[in-house]
């Protein structure tokens, strides 16, 4: 079966630098991957999605890229702050609308 | 209007009771879900409808029946629940078309404790 896995629980960094989050799957090639952010005792908030025949997305200063030959999604914040603290989830889909989650990353910036 | 909502915030319920959750959404889309997301783990997809017909239904246990009225509502009814199904009860809604790739809006949740 398919699985999807974010190499670190957690990640601590300075303000200012980049983040860069890690998302694995094995076996078949999702049709997308997306990227969400939660806050403790909140749901989701849907950040970026990146489709199989696309390489790299960019939203202000975010970007997702999306290897289908290493099977690996990178999440990047660029000039990180503390508001960006948070559990970042990656997320393969199917075209049937189905979503399955990794485990999520604690993403914590230090001021 | 971009929200998802969900009502109750909090249900505290023992094993013998009935009780329901509502999500509501006003945003067109057609493709509602309820998730299960237990303390420190990621959410786990429980149903799919789209367009108010039961597309996906992951295994999950009678004692939860989903129902969606309508487009816009989409309940989950419980039953003889277990403690171990105390969790956070998230619904979402998509707009299944090529063009927007599933991307999924979120409520808030229900904070389920059974006793």
């Amino acid at each position: 079966s398919q699985k999807i896995e974010q190499n670190s629980e957690a990640l601590n960094i300075q303000e200012g630098k980049t983040a860069t989050l890690t998302c694995n799957y094995t076996n078949y090639s999702p049709a997308y991957l997306q990227w969400y952010r939660q806050d403790p005792g909140r749901g989701p908030v849907f950040l970026l999605l990146i489709r199989e025949n696309e390489k790299e997305k960019r939203k202000e200063r975010l970007k997702v890229t999306f290897d289908t030959t290493l099977k690996q999604s990178l999440f990047h914040i660029t000039a990180s702050q503390p508001a960006d603290s948070a559990t970042y989830l990656c997320a393969y889909g199917t075209n049937a609308g189905k979503s399955t989650f990794g485990d999520g990353t604690t993403l914590t910036v230090k001021p | 209007d971009t929200e998802v909502t969900q009502t109750p915030k909090h249900l505290v319920m023992g094993m013998t009771n009935k009780k329901s959750l509502k999500c509501e959404q006003h945003m067109g889309h057609r493709a509602m879900y309820w998730y299960k997301q237990k303390a420190k783990k990621p959410p786990e997809l429980m149903f799919v409808y789209s367009y108010e017909k039961l597309s996906i239904n992951e295994s999950v246990p009678s004692r939860f029946s989903p129902e969606c009225p309508n487009s816009s509502l989409l309940n989950l009814h419980l039953h003889a629940l277990q403690p171990e199904d105390s969790a956070l009860y998230l619904c979402a809604s998509s707009q299944p078309s090529r063009d927007r790739d599933h991307e999924q809006y979120f409520g808030p949740g229900t904070r389920l404790t059974v006793t």
